[in-house]
């Protein structure tokens, strides 16, 4: 069956520092990925999304990057974060001519 | 441009009482309908999807919805609400626009009195 995990679970940094946020999907081939941001109180907001390997579509201008290096593998960065870079991170997937999204448990980010 | 509205950003009930939560959409064809749900600290769980055929789509967890395209509304209900079901519950709206994208709406925080 198929699972997706996403770490951490939990993160605190400071502003201005470096960000990482991995997400691996397995038991399925090819799935398109994505990032969504959850802020405090509101709906989801999709960040990024990949067909493949290497294409990236960036939904929003801001102040972080995807990346994805193997199939299955996903990255959330940044160089430098901001406060309102503050939130709670969601990686999901999908399949070709299956419309429903499978979550992991999310990364819940606090930037001080 | 796709959107979704959930006008209730959170609604209480009693545990045994039915339940209601609304949610519109707006797109220029029939999209793909979706409900999901969140515990606290988690993922998203898909509870139902519909796209076409009967407009009363059954869920997991005996949770329903129905499609109504005159009112573009997709309102997900329950007969009897358990403690359980206190949750974070989203409808969403997707559609095949180079790729499939799924745009949620803002949330629906159910809270169920003992």
């Amino acid at each position: 069956s198929q699972t997706i995990h996403q770490w951490p679970a939990t993160l605190v940094q400071p502003v201005g520092s470096p960000l990482s946020l991995e997400c691996t999907v397995e038991g399925t081939s090819n799935p398109n990925l994505y990032w969504y941001r959850q802020a405090a109180g509101r709906g989801l907001q999709l960040l990024f999304y990949s067909v493949g390997i290497g294409q990236i579509s960036s939904e929003v201008p801001q102040n972080l990057s995807a990346s994805r290096p193997q199939d299955r593998q996903f990255i959330l960065s940044s160089k430098k974060l901001l406060l309102s870079d503050s939130g709670f991170y969601l990686c999901a997937w999908d399949q070709d001519q299956d419309e429903k999204l499978f979550f992991g448990s999310g990364t819940q980010l606090s930037v001080l | 441009a796709q959107s979704v509205t959930q006008p209730d950003i959170h609604i209480t009930v009693s545990e045994g009482a039915s339940l209601e939560l609304r949610c519109n959409y707006s797109y220029g064809a029939t999209p793909y309908l979706f409900w999901y749900v969140q515990s606290p600290g988690q993922g998203l769980q898909l509870l139902l999807k519909y796209f076409s055929g009967d407009t009363l789509v059954q869920g997991i967890k005996g949770f329903e919805a129905e499609f109504k395209r005159s009112q573009s509304s997709f309102n997900l209900r329950k007969p009897s609400v358990h403690w359980s079901d206190a949750a974070e519950y989203f409808c969403a709206v997707g559609a095949w626009t180079g790729g499939f994208k799924t745009i949620f709406g803002a949330g629906t925080r159910l809270f169920v009195k003992a």
